[in-house]
C-alpha cells in the first residue's frame, strides 16, 4: 500500500521562528489533508490541500501532486503551535475513504 | 455547534467484556471512520463508512465491529476486547459525495484500557 512519511519527526523552535514540515508519499493521491493534534490531544484539520498551495493566517501548505509531497509552512511560530502535525492522504488508485497518515511531526515551540 | 461527540471519553474494562463506543455528527455528513492512535504507530483508520449501510475496513479491523443504521451516528463495538486494543480512538466525520470524502472533523477522543 501506499507509504507516507513526515520528516522531521522531531523539531524544537524559538518562539518567532519559521518552520517548514514536510509530507512525501510513494503513490498517486486524491486527497491530502494536514492536521493539528494539540498537547490535549484534539486533532484539528489545517488544510485539505490534494494540490496546489493554501493560506490560512501564519500558516500555509502546498502540495505538489506531480513529485509526490506536501509541505506545511508554519511563520513567527507561536507556543500555541506546539503538538504534533499529521498530513494523511488517501490513495488515488485505492479504496477512496482509507485514509493513511504519516507518523507525524511533533513540534515543540519555546517561550 | 457543528460537532462530533464520543462516548463514553473514558473506559476501563477487563478482557472479554463486550463494549460499545458511540460516535454522532450533527452535520449531516455522509462519510464517517474510526481510528486508532499508539505511540509510535500513529492513527490507523479501524474502518470507514462512506453513507448510511455502507462500510468498509481500514488498515487495522481486526476485533472491531461497526454499524451505520442511520446517517448521524457510527457505532465502534468490541465484542471481546483484549488488551492490545488498549488505546485512544478517534470518530471522524466529513461531508463525502461524488467529490470525495473532504475534509475530516474529529470526535474528542476516548482513551480505552483493556485490563
Amino acid at each position: 500500500g501506499i507509504q507516507v512519511e513526515q520528516s522531521p519527526p522531531d523539531l524544537i523552535l524559538q518562539e518567532g521562528a519559521n518552520s517548514t514540515l514536510r509530507c512525501n508519499f510513494s503513490d498517486s493521491v486524491n486527497n491530502l489533508q494536514w492536521f493539528h493534534q494539540n498537547p490535549w490531544g484534539q486533532l484539528i484539520n489545517l488544510f485539505y490541500i490534494p494540490s496546489g498551495t493554501k493560506q490560512n493566517g501564519r500558516l500555509s501548505a502546498t502540495t505538489v501532486a506531480t513529485e509526490r509531497y506536501s509541505l506545511l509552512y508554519i511563520s513567527s511560530s507561536q507556543t500555541t503551535d506546539s503538538g504534533v502535525y499529521f498530513c494523511a492522504v488517501i490513495n488515488y488508485g485505492g479504496s477512496q475513504g482509507n485514509l493513511i497518515f504519516g507518523k507525524g511531526t511533533k513540534l515543540s515551540v519555546k517561550p | 455547534e457543528a460537532q462530533v461527540t464520543q462516548n463514553p471519553r473514558y473506559l476501563i474494562t477487563v478482557t472479554g467484556k463486550k463494549l460499545t463506543v458511540t460516535c454522532s455528527q450533527n452535520m449531516n455528513h455522509e462519510y464517517m471512520s474510526w481510528y486508532r492512535q499508539d505511540p509510535g504507530l500513529g492513527l490507523r483508520q479501524i474502518y470507514y463508512s462512506m453513507n448510511v449501510e455502507v462500510t468498509d475496513k481500514g488498515d487495522v479491523p481486526e476485533g472491531y465491529k461497526v454499524s451505520r443504521k442511520e446517517k448521524r451516528n457510527f457505532p465502534l463495538i468490541l465484542e471481546s476486547p483484549s488488551p492490545n486494543q488498549t488505546s485512544l480512538y478517534f470518530c471522524a466525520s466529513s461531508l463525502g459525495g461524488i467529490s470525495g470524502i473532504g475534509t475530516q472533523y474529529f470526535g474528542p477522543g476516548t482513551r480505552l484500557l483493556v485490563l
